[in-house]
């Protein structure tokens, strides 16, 4: 089975720290994703990976960095962290071939910033 | 570009009832089409998909879902809901050409009653 771990459930945070997301996923995807989700607007791409050291913008990216330094891990950078960025975050990955782009997920790292 | 409509951000019905969640898409080209669930406090997890061939999907838990072309719909059916199907349910839409990418709708929150 496809394994998506995320390095934390729940965080809490004080604005204007550094927080970072870890995802690590077992299955040599190439793609990996992060996403927000927030009540009633669904999924919102943040960024994503299609390889190592390749990053590309999603639908919302501003506050937000990430970096991909081994094909496995794909991390999540608040630089300083403010409140509206209190939010469930989901990190998922797929291959860049075969199944249609069906994505995998980890559990989610809900994340409260005071 | 795509996007993904679901009618209804909640839903109830009644333990034995038929559930039908609503999806309607749009999409410049042939789409692949998802159904995902999150249960409380989880990631989320494939129900079924749509990628070529037959229209009509099934998928895990007793869910299934239609293809139609004319309608741009993908609604998700199960004949006799259990308390177990509360949770939140996705769809999404990805094409041939969209690099992998999701486009995921707003979600719909289904509860069962006793």
């Amino acid at each position: 089975d496809v394994k998506v771990t995320q390095s934390s459930r729940y965080l809490v945070k004080r604005t204007g720290e550094k927080v970072f997301l870890e995802c690590v996923q077992d299955m040599d995807h190439e793609n990996m994703f992060w996403y927000r989700q927030d009540p009633g607007l669904g999924l919102r791409l943040i960024y994503f990976s299609y390889d190592v050291k390749m990053k590309e913008k999603g639908d919302i990216p501003e506050g937000y960095s990430v970096s991909r330094e081994k094909k496995e891990r794909f991390s999540l950078i608040l630089e300083s962290a403010s409140t509206n960025q209190t939010s469930m975050y989901l990190c998922a990955s797929s291959l860049s071939r075969g199944l249609a782009g069906e994505q995998f997920f980890g559990p989610g790292t809900r994340l409260t910033v005071l | 570009a795509q996007s993904v409509t679901q009618l209804g951000s909640h839903v109830s019905v009644s333990e034995g009832a038929l559930v039908l969640l609503r999806c309607n898409y749009s999409s410049s080209v042939p789409p692949y089409l998802f159904w995902y669930v999150q249960y409380p406090n989880q990631g989320l997890q494939l129900l079924l998909k749509y990628t070529t061939g037959a229209t009509l999907v099934k998928g895990i838990n007793g869910f299934e879902a239609e293809f139609k072309k004319s309608e741009t719909s993908f609604h998700l059916t199960k004949p006799s809901a259990h308390m177990s199907d509360a949770a939140e349910y996705f769809c999404a839409v990805s094409g041939p050409n969209a690099g992998n990418m999701l486009t995921f709708g707003g979600g719909t929150r289904l509860m069962v009653k006793p």
